[in-house]
């Protein structure tokens, strides 16, 4: 059962460019948290989607960031006009459903924004 | 909002040495979780403590949920190099009021030295 898969785990973007981040969840999970974490710093919660859906995200700037999981397809993370404060690690986790307390991370996608 | 502290923040000490992290917290929680963070990867999760007062043994690592289910530590016995990481605590979602998400504690960087 392959984990987790993200792509790219390293992503370059001029300031202005768009960033698409991509996560394909474990097989069988239909619920996905994406996750920043700044150098040197813990993880901070963005948004938790289901499939279509997106259950919460209170932790997602309310510019630039968007999210989505289609029925079909791996989630999507998208940052527009990036600035170089976008700058970090994006993870994101995969659950076989709500309030299941398993999570498991991707490796993660280094952003960097020059 | 539920604050998760973790100290020490940052720790280096020799192969071979004991050590204990903690994680604590004004507010109860029904259960929480350890995960360890190797650098350049993805979070794993270690374990989940749910009962107050519970001890969960993980070969050389044990964790302890405090009675009041309020904090919560991680002895590492005889360190290795391989436990060389960033040690993030977190509550499970309740899902109360619409929250799904995941509060990471602040994290204790750990470096064994060779």
């Amino acid at each position: 059962n392959a984990g987790v898969m993200q792509n790219p785990r390293h992503l370059v973007r001029r300031r202005g460019q768009e960033a698409r981040l991509r996560c394909s969840p474990m097989k069988g999970h239909s619920h996905v948290y994406w996750y920043r974490q700044l150098p040197e710093e813990g993880l901070k919660f963005m948004v938790y989607l289901q499939k279509e859906n997106i259950i919460d995200e209170s932790g997602m700037p309310k510019e630039r960031f968007s999210a989505e999981f289609p029925k079909e397809g791996p989630s999507i993370l998208r940052i527009q006009q990036v600035v170089r404060g976008d700058s970090a690690a994006y993870f994101c986790a995969s659950s076989p459903g709500p309030l299941s307390y398993e999570q498991y991370f991707g490796p993660g996608t280094r952003l960097t924004v020059t | 909002t539920q604050l998760l502290e973790q100290s020490p923040q940052f720790l280096s000490i020799q192969e071979g040495e004991n050590l204990t992290v903690y994680c604590n917290s004004s507010s109860v929680f029904s259960s929480l979780q350890w995960y360890r963070q190797e650098p350049g990867e993805g979070p794993v999760l270690l374990v989940t403590v749910v009962t107050g007062g519970e001890v969960k043994k993980l070969k050389r690592l044990t964790f302890q949920f405090g009675d009041a289910r309020k904090d919560s530590s991680l002895h590492i016995t005889a360190a290795q190099t391989g436990d060389t990481g960033l040690y993030l605590c977190a509550p499970p979602p309740r899902g109360t009021s619409g929250t799904y998400k995941y509060i990471f504690g602040t994290g204790t960087r750990l470096k064994v030295l060779a």
